[in-house]
This record gives structure tokens, sequence and C-alpha cells, in this order.
């Protein structure tokens, strides 16, 4: 068990819809981290998020968003929904979130959404 | 374009051999390379992290190789067991984009079986 929670953990939805996924970081970690990955792809980084500010973007859609909370979980909003959204997406946490060699990145469970 | 590329693809090995994965990259510079196990339907978990400066690092039956000159590292498994069925995957970060961009590979699926 990482310490990194995530909910829901199945997700099955229709397209043009709108979810939120959840997820509460390791005690004590400022960065939150959120991960695509989709059956023939590796993970993709979408976003980072240190002690509340966005810190790094990555390959995200403009229909997701993010954003962290004063209580540091943070919650990835899809929209408009498309076949191609369906993956597992993962949360992942780290202290200090500079991705430096002691700077370890501890992963959630994740959550699959199906879209149908 | 910083890439990672693993080979090979899959392995499939008996219970205790040894096997060993490869991951290239073109990332530079960069701040570090990481190995994660991933089980199936799982987050991945943290293997081994090394500097450009390390050359090895073990994790108990897994050691970690780093060639920065020619951009290359392995990840060397000894006495296989049925658990380390997983995929692993090598993880460059990108020191350009302050070391917040972790680039990932694609894995290698491995399955061990007795």
């Amino acid at each position: 068990d990482s310490g990194v929670t995530q909910t829901p953990k199945h997700l099955i939805t229709a397209t043009g819809q709108r979810v939120t996924l959840r997820c509460s970081p390791r005690s004590g970690d400022l960065s939150v981290y959120w991960y695509q990955q989709s059956l023939d792809q590796g993970l993709q980084f979408l976003i980072q998020y240190y002690n509340g500010e966005e810190r790094a973007k990555g390959n995200i859609l403009e229909r997701f968003s993010a954003q962290q909370f004063p209580d540091l979980h943070s919650e990835l909003n899809l929209s408009s929904l498309e076949l191609g959204d369906s993956a597992l997406y993962f949360c992942a946490s780290s202290v200090d979130g500079t991705g430096g060699p002691t700077d370890t990145q501890y992963f959630g469970p994740g959550t699959r959404l199906t879209v149908l | 374009k910083n890439q990672v590329e693993q080979s090979p693809q899959s392995l499939i090995i008996l219970e205790g051999k040894n096997c060993t994965l490869q991951c290239n990259y073109t990332v530079s510079p960069f701040s570090n390379l990481r190995w994660y196990k991933q089980d199936t339907g799982r987050g991945p978990v943290s293997l081994t992290i090394m500097t450009f400066s390390e050359n090895t690092k073990s994790n108990g039956r897994y050691t970690a190789t780093l060639d920065a000159d020619t951009k290359q590292s392995s990840l060397h498994i000894t006495a296989s067991q049925l658990s380390d069925s997983a995929s692993y995957i090598c993880v460059v970060s990108d020191v350009n984009q302050a070391g917040t961009a972790l680039i990932f590979g694609k894995g290698t699926t491995l399955s061990v079986s007795s």
C-alpha cells in the first residue's frame, strides 16, 4: 500500500459526459501528479501540482482540468468524454515535487475509466 | 524529441533464471533515471533511482546499471520468482523542465513461469 488513495476504483460513463476523479496524497507529500495509461500506450504525464499551485503540464487535453485543494487532495475533471479517453488514470504523490533523485513518486491504485 | 525506448517488448523466462531488460534514452541532459515495477492493473512501484554519476544500484534481486555516455540503462533480475511477473518501466527525468517532467518508456512485460 503506497499511502496514496484514489476514488472511484472503476467508472463507467457515456460519451459526452463529465467525470471527476479524486486523489489523496501520502501524508506529508505536497506534490501530486496525474497520469493516463491507455492499453497500448505507456504512462502519459498529464499535470503536476505542488502545494495547491500548478507546477508542470504535460499532454493534458483542454477538455481535462485539475486542481489541488488546501488539504492537498486533488481532483481531475474530464469533460466531453470520448471513447478514446477510456484508460487507467493514476495519481502519484511526492514530498517536494522536484523530480530529483530523492523525490520518489508513490502511485495510487488508479481509477479505470470506461467510456461507452 | 526526448524519448525512452525499452527492449524487449516482452519476455518469458523460467522461474529461477536471470534476465536483463534494456532501456535506451535520448533525454539530454537528464537528472535521473528510474526503474519501476508495475503489476497488472496496479500503480507502478519504484525499484531504483540513479543519477548520471551512478553506474549501478541494487534493490534486493534487482540491479540497475547506467552508462550515461551511451545513454543506456539495464535492469538485471537475479533468480527470478513468479512474483516478478510484471511490467518494468524505465523513466528518465528531463532536467530542462525543472526536473518535474518524467518521460516514461512503454515498458517490458516479463512473464516468469514455473
